[in-house]
């Protein structure tokens, strides 16, 4: 069975500092992805960033990067220089083996991140 | 380019009565999903389709009907509403990596 786990409800950071959600995944697919999202206080689902498991260097999308750690079943998300639009809920989710699975997605419970001024 | 549109955005139904949600893609993607968001949880899987004229079972389907007539709608009914169903229903479509999520629909079964 996948399994996702985000260990952090919730999260504060000062703005402008950098800080790590943290990510951890369960799952026996060989090839598989990983995704981040960003829900803000309004409520819809925002992508963010994506890494797949054979992929060599760890993702990276503006502010966003994804420290993928393979052998420790992590993908932990860091969010450098935050910014008070940076405050939300953040959803860490999995994709196993697409054929198998069709795409679908098995999501974490989410960590609440505030962005103090 | 509108991407997934969900209609309708907000609705309150009494126990026992039914209703559907229709969801609408414009990015010619195969695969449709539905999934729930109850409060301090993330998504759940309610239904999918891998294409036009198919839909599955996803984690939580128990309660819900889905149909996929066309390749660009994906409906999610309730035959009958209990209030367990109050939640946050997300539609998606997926291209081979992203997955592009509605804009959700807020339920309230009293």
């Amino acid at each position: 069975a996948q399994k996702i786990t985000q260990t952090q409800p919730g999260m504060f950071v000062q703005e402008k500092e950098a800080v790590t959600l943290d990510c951890t995944y369960d799952t026996s697919d060989p090839s598989y992805g990983l995704f981040w999202y960003k829900q803000p206080s309004s409520g819809e689902m925002i992508f963010l960033i994506y890494q797949g498991s054979y992929d060599q260097q760890n993702a990276t999308e503006g502010r966003y990067s994804l420290n993928f750690q393979k052998a420790r079943k992590s993908a932990n998300l860091v969010i450098s220089a935050s910014q008070l639009g940076d405050s939300a809920m953040y959803f860490c989710a999995m994709r196993g083996r697409w054929s198998s699975n069709t795409g679908k997605l098995i999501f974490g419970q989410g960590t609440t991140l505030q962005v103090k001024p | 380019n509108a991407g997934v549109t969900q209609t309708p955005k907000f609705r309150v139904l009494k126990t026992g009565q039914s209703m559907t949600l229709l969801c609408a893609q414009d990015m010619n993607h195969e695969y449709m999903y539905w999934y729930r968001q109850d409060p301090g949880m993330g998504l759940r899987l309610i239904h999918y389709s891998v294409g036009e004229g198919t839909t599955a079972k996803g984690e939580v389907p128990d309660g819900y009907n889905v149909s996929r007539l066309k390749k660009q709608n994906f409906l999610l009914g309730l035959e009958s509403a209990a209030p367990s169903q109050t939640s946050v229903y997300f539609c998606a479509s997926s291209s081979l990596v992203e997955q592009f999520f509605g804009p959700g629909t807020r339920l309230t079964v009293l």
